[in-house]
């Protein structure tokens, strides 16, 4: 079975700091995506950073990164410089690579401080 | 990226009664999409599997007749509630999955209809 677990409830970070979620998983699969999912107020899911497992090379967007190791089965959220439009809920998921359904976490509420 | 509607957005409606929720892929194909259902400050549940042409898969827990689902079309799956009851008000996203230029699958979130039922 494959789980995914988001020990952070909540989370607050000063604007302009740095911030790591944390999120593992748990599959006897190799191959498979893991994706970071940010949901704001308005509820829209919004696709913040996509991992596949394959690569060692850890992706990045802009602000955001990821700490991918795959022996550990963790794959954390790293949010640079954080801004006040960065408050959100943010979802650990992954989906196995022939496979139909994402597996979510339970998510981590950020709040970003003025 | 694709894009994925949802409508309504926000619908409210009587007890008894049965709401249908359309989703759209605008710019492309799909020939599977996801309904999932949210609580507040929950995560999202997957509660069907909407393949086009065919029936729909429908998660453990979840009751079919209550939640029909139909995928008419590629770029079309709709989501009834019947005979709604106010256990039923809840946040609905569909999501329409995407083969990614890699080789794997990308899904794509629509809006989500918020539910309430009086």
């Amino acid at each position: 079975a494959q789980t995914v677990t988001q020990s952070q409830p909540e989370m607050s970070v000063q604007e302009a700091e740095t911030v790591t979620l944390s999120c593992t998983y748990d599959t006897s699969e190799n191959n498979y995506y893991l994706f970071w999912y940010k949901q704001p107020p308005s509820r829209q899911m919004i696709l913040v950073i996509r991992q596949e497992a394959y690569k060692q090379q850890n992706a990045t967007e802009n602000r955001f990164s990821v700490n991918f190791q795959k022996a550990a089965k963790s794959f954390s959220l790293k949010i640079s410089d954080s801004q006040l439009g960065d408050t959100a809920m943010y979802f650990c998921a992954f989906i196995l690579y022939t496979g139909n359904q994402f597996y979510f976490g339970t998510g981590t509420s950020l709040t970003v401080i003025p | 990226g694709a894009v994925v509607s949802q409508h309504p957005s926000w619908v409210i409606c009587k007890s008894g009664t049965s709401v249908k929720i359309e989703c759209r892929s605008l710019d492309f194909q799909a020939t599977t999409m996801f309904w999932y259902r949210q609580f507040p400050k929950q995560s999202l549940m997957l509660m069907a599997t909407s393949n086009e042409g065919s029936k729909a898969t429908y998660e453990q827990g979840v009751e079919k007749d209550k939640f029909l689902i139909n995928h008419a079309s590629l770029t079309l799956s709709t989501l009834t509630v019947t005979s709604a009851h106010p256990e039923d008000s809840s946040f609905y996203i569909c999501s329409a999955r995407v083969r990614g230029a890699s080789g794997g699958y990308e899904q794509f979130f629509g809006p989500g209809t918020r539910l309430t039922v009086l």
